[in-house]
Protein backbone atom coordinates (compact mmCIF):
# COMPACT_ATOMS: atom_id res chain seq x y z
CA UNK A 1 0.00 0.00 0.00
CA UNK A 2 1.40 3.24 -0.35
CA UNK A 3 2.21 5.80 2.21
CA UNK A 4 0.03 8.31 0.58
CA UNK A 5 -2.63 7.82 -2.06
CA UNK A 6 -5.16 10.65 -3.69
CA UNK A 7 -7.50 10.07 -6.48
CA UNK A 8 -5.12 10.89 -9.28
CA UNK A 9 -8.55 12.09 -11.23
CA UNK A 10 -8.93 14.02 -13.69
CA UNK A 11 -11.83 16.07 -12.29
CA UNK A 12 -13.21 18.14 -14.97
CA UNK A 13 -16.02 20.44 -13.39
CA UNK A 14 -17.55 23.74 -14.89
CA UNK A 15 -16.41 27.33 -13.64
CA UNK A 16 -18.46 28.12 -9.97
CA UNK A 17 -18.22 24.57 -8.96
CA UNK A 18 -17.36 23.56 -5.46
CA UNK A 19 -15.17 20.60 -5.44
CA UNK A 20 -13.11 18.50 -3.08
CA UNK A 21 -10.04 15.63 -2.88
CA UNK A 22 -9.13 13.43 -0.50
CA UNK A 23 -5.42 12.46 0.51
CA UNK A 24 -5.13 9.27 2.31
CA UNK A 25 -1.78 8.74 4.42
CA UNK A 26 -1.23 5.34 6.18
CA UNK A 27 1.55 6.52 9.01
CA UNK A 28 -0.02 7.13 11.94
CA UNK A 29 2.95 9.08 13.69
CA UNK A 30 2.88 11.62 10.59
CA UNK A 31 3.56 15.35 12.18
CA UNK A 32 2.31 17.43 9.51
CA UNK A 33 0.36 17.74 6.44
CA UNK A 34 0.18 20.23 3.33
CA UNK A 35 -1.34 20.93 -0.48
CA UNK A 36 0.87 21.49 -3.07
CA UNK A 37 -0.03 22.85 -6.78
CA UNK A 38 1.46 22.10 -9.56
CA UNK A 39 0.95 23.61 -13.10
CA UNK A 40 1.80 22.11 -16.15
CA UNK A 41 5.59 21.72 -16.64
CA UNK A 42 6.54 23.72 -13.18
CA UNK A 43 7.43 23.11 -9.77
CA UNK A 44 4.90 22.38 -7.44
CA UNK A 45 4.06 25.32 -5.37
CA UNK A 46 2.98 25.21 -1.44
CA UNK A 47 -1.03 26.22 -1.26
CA UNK A 48 -1.93 25.46 2.21
CA UNK A 49 -0.58 23.89 5.42
CA UNK A 50 -3.42 21.59 6.65
CA UNK A 51 -4.14 22.49 10.47
CA UNK A 52 -5.37 20.37 12.85
CA UNK A 53 -8.66 22.68 13.38
CA UNK A 54 -8.77 23.17 9.87
CA UNK A 55 -8.22 26.10 8.13
CA UNK A 56 -9.53 27.92 5.13
CA UNK A 57 -7.90 30.59 2.98
CA UNK A 58 -10.56 32.30 0.74
CA UNK A 59 -12.21 29.81 -1.28
CA UNK A 60 -9.93 26.70 -0.28
CA UNK A 61 -10.68 25.02 2.85
CA UNK A 62 -7.96 22.32 3.98
CA UNK A 63 -9.05 19.72 7.10
CA UNK A 64 -7.60 17.28 8.39
CA UNK A 65 -8.65 13.93 10.22
CA UNK A 66 -6.33 12.33 12.15
CA UNK A 67 -8.38 9.08 13.45
CA UNK A 68 -9.15 8.14 9.88
CA UNK A 69 -6.06 9.15 8.51
CA UNK A 70 -6.97 11.77 5.68
CA UNK A 71 -6.62 14.97 4.73
CA UNK A 72 -8.75 17.23 2.41
CA UNK A 73 -8.53 20.01 0.07
CA UNK A 74 -11.95 21.86 -0.99
CA UNK A 75 -12.30 24.92 -3.66
CA UNK A 76 -15.55 26.28 -4.07
CA UNK A 77 -16.53 28.36 -6.45
CA UNK A 78 -13.60 27.54 -8.70
CA UNK A 79 -12.13 29.25 -11.54
CA UNK A 80 -10.29 28.82 -14.74
CA UNK A 81 -7.28 29.85 -13.03
CA UNK A 82 -7.87 26.47 -10.82
CA UNK A 83 -7.08 23.95 -13.13
CA UNK A 84 -3.39 22.54 -11.95
CA UNK A 85 -3.03 19.23 -10.30
CA UNK A 86 -3.03 19.06 -6.31
CA UNK A 87 -0.24 17.32 -4.44
CA UNK A 88 -0.98 16.17 -0.94
CA UNK A 89 2.47 15.71 1.02
CA UNK A 90 2.57 14.53 3.86
CA UNK A 91 5.59 14.76 6.94
CA UNK A 92 6.42 11.65 8.58
CA UNK A 93 10.14 12.72 9.00
CA UNK A 94 10.72 12.32 5.03
CA UNK A 95 8.17 14.08 2.95
CA UNK A 96 6.03 12.06 1.28
CA UNK A 97 3.70 12.93 -1.75
CA UNK A 98 0.93 11.40 -3.01
CA UNK A 99 0.62 11.54 -7.06
CA UNK A 100 -1.41 14.21 -7.47
CA UNK A 101 -5.02 14.87 -8.34
CA UNK A 102 -5.58 16.62 -11.76
CA UNK A 103 -8.38 19.66 -11.76
CA UNK A 104 -9.77 20.91 -15.00
CA UNK A 105 -11.77 23.60 -14.53
CA UNK A 106 -13.91 24.37 -17.61
CA UNK A 107 -15.92 27.51 -18.74
CA UNK B 1 9.02 33.10 1.96
CA UNK B 2 11.67 31.25 1.95
CA UNK B 3 13.09 30.06 -1.83
CA UNK B 4 14.97 27.90 -3.17
CA UNK B 5 16.70 28.09 -6.97
CA UNK B 6 17.81 25.53 -9.27
CA UNK B 7 20.13 25.72 -12.03
CA UNK B 8 20.35 24.91 -14.72
CA UNK B 9 16.20 25.62 -15.95
CA UNK B 10 17.56 23.46 -18.70
CA UNK B 11 20.17 21.63 -20.18
CA UNK B 12 20.67 19.23 -23.04
CA UNK B 13 23.79 16.91 -23.46
CA UNK B 14 24.87 13.90 -25.27
CA UNK B 15 24.43 10.90 -24.19
CA UNK B 16 27.59 9.45 -22.06
CA UNK B 17 28.32 12.72 -20.71
CA UNK B 18 27.49 13.63 -17.38
CA UNK B 19 25.27 16.82 -16.19
CA UNK B 20 25.04 18.53 -12.52
CA UNK B 21 21.97 20.16 -11.33
CA UNK B 22 22.37 22.65 -8.48
CA UNK B 23 19.23 23.42 -5.92
CA UNK B 24 20.36 26.18 -3.29
CA UNK B 25 18.50 27.87 -0.71
CA UNK B 26 18.90 31.55 -0.30
CA UNK B 27 17.66 33.10 2.73
CA UNK B 28 17.25 29.81 4.79
CA UNK B 29 19.93 27.16 5.92
CA UNK B 30 18.62 23.37 4.62
CA UNK B 31 19.82 21.05 6.52
CA UNK B 32 17.93 18.04 4.29
CA UNK B 33 17.11 18.76 1.06
CA UNK B 34 15.31 15.80 -1.42
CA UNK B 35 15.80 15.51 -5.08
CA UNK B 36 12.58 14.31 -7.63
CA UNK B 37 11.98 13.40 -11.23
CA UNK B 38 9.03 13.53 -13.34
CA UNK B 39 8.25 12.22 -16.38
CA UNK B 40 5.24 13.90 -18.43
CA UNK B 41 2.07 13.28 -17.42
CA UNK B 42 3.52 11.38 -14.40
CA UNK B 43 3.56 12.49 -10.74
CA UNK B 44 6.74 13.31 -8.53
CA UNK B 45 9.02 10.57 -7.92
CA UNK B 46 11.59 11.02 -4.86
CA UNK B 47 14.68 10.12 -5.74
CA UNK B 48 16.97 10.86 -3.19
CA UNK B 49 16.96 12.10 0.38
CA UNK B 50 20.40 14.74 0.80
CA UNK B 51 21.47 15.05 4.40
CA UNK B 52 24.70 17.58 4.73
CA UNK B 53 27.42 16.64 5.59
CA UNK B 54 26.43 13.08 5.48
CA UNK B 55 25.90 10.26 2.34
CA UNK B 56 22.27 10.67 0.51
CA UNK B 57 19.28 8.28 1.59
CA UNK B 58 18.32 6.87 -2.22
CA UNK B 59 14.84 4.91 -2.97
CA UNK B 60 14.24 1.83 -3.89
CA UNK B 61 15.38 1.36 -7.79
CA UNK B 62 17.33 4.87 -7.81
CA UNK B 63 20.96 3.70 -8.82
CA UNK B 64 23.32 5.98 -6.13
CA UNK B 65 25.91 5.73 -8.67
CA UNK B 66 24.32 6.49 -11.77
CA UNK B 67 23.10 10.12 -9.74
CA UNK B 68 25.16 11.21 -7.50
CA UNK B 69 24.44 13.60 -4.75
CA UNK B 70 26.44 16.02 -3.13
CA UNK B 71 25.49 18.10 -0.27
CA UNK B 72 28.82 19.73 0.93
CA UNK B 73 27.02 23.20 2.43
CA UNK B 74 23.96 24.51 4.27
CA UNK B 75 22.58 25.57 1.13
CA UNK B 76 23.24 23.84 -1.74
CA UNK B 77 22.81 20.45 -2.55
CA UNK B 78 23.82 18.85 -5.95
CA UNK B 79 22.81 16.38 -8.27
CA UNK B 80 24.94 14.73 -10.71
CA UNK B 81 23.62 12.18 -13.49
CA UNK B 82 26.48 10.74 -14.79
CA UNK B 83 26.90 8.69 -18.24
CA UNK B 84 23.46 9.99 -19.02
CA UNK B 85 21.17 8.05 -21.58
CA UNK B 86 17.88 9.33 -23.39
CA UNK B 87 15.90 7.65 -21.28
CA UNK B 88 16.98 9.82 -18.43
CA UNK B 89 15.60 12.59 -19.94
CA UNK B 90 13.88 14.41 -17.25
CA UNK B 91 12.25 17.34 -14.89
CA UNK B 92 14.42 17.16 -12.28
CA UNK B 93 13.30 19.04 -9.29
CA UNK B 94 14.99 19.67 -6.21
CA UNK B 95 13.30 20.90 -2.77
CA UNK B 96 14.55 21.93 0.91
CA UNK B 97 12.88 21.51 4.22
CA UNK B 98 12.28 25.65 5.47
CA UNK B 99 12.48 26.80 8.53
CA UNK B 100 10.24 25.56 11.04
CA UNK B 101 6.96 26.90 11.84
CA UNK B 102 5.23 26.34 14.82
CA UNK B 103 2.08 25.36 13.86
CA UNK B 104 3.18 23.95 10.77
CA UNK B 105 6.16 22.07 11.32
CA UNK B 106 8.48 22.16 8.18
CA UNK B 107 7.18 23.49 4.67
CA UNK B 108 8.82 22.44 1.93
CA UNK B 109 9.94 25.05 -0.92
CA UNK B 110 10.86 23.60 -4.58
CA UNK B 111 13.65 24.83 -6.78
CA UNK B 112 12.32 26.09 -10.09
CA UNK B 113 12.85 22.77 -11.92
CA UNK B 114 15.30 21.55 -14.58
CA UNK B 115 14.48 20.10 -18.01
CA UNK B 116 17.11 17.44 -18.72
CA UNK B 117 17.33 16.14 -22.41
CA UNK B 118 19.82 13.69 -23.15
CA UNK B 119 20.54 13.25 -27.24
Amino acid sequence: RKEVEQDPGPFNVPEGATVAFNCTYSNSASQSFFWYRQDCRKEPKLLMSVYSSGNEDGRFTAQLNRASQYISLLIRDSKLSDSATYLCVVNEGDMRFGAGTRLTVKP
Amino acid sequence: GAVVSQHPSRVICKSGTSVKIECRSLDFQATTMFWYRQFPKQSLMLMATSNEGSKATYEQGVEKDKFLINHASLTLSTLTVTSAHPEDSSFYICSARGPRDRAAGNTIYFGEGSWLTVV
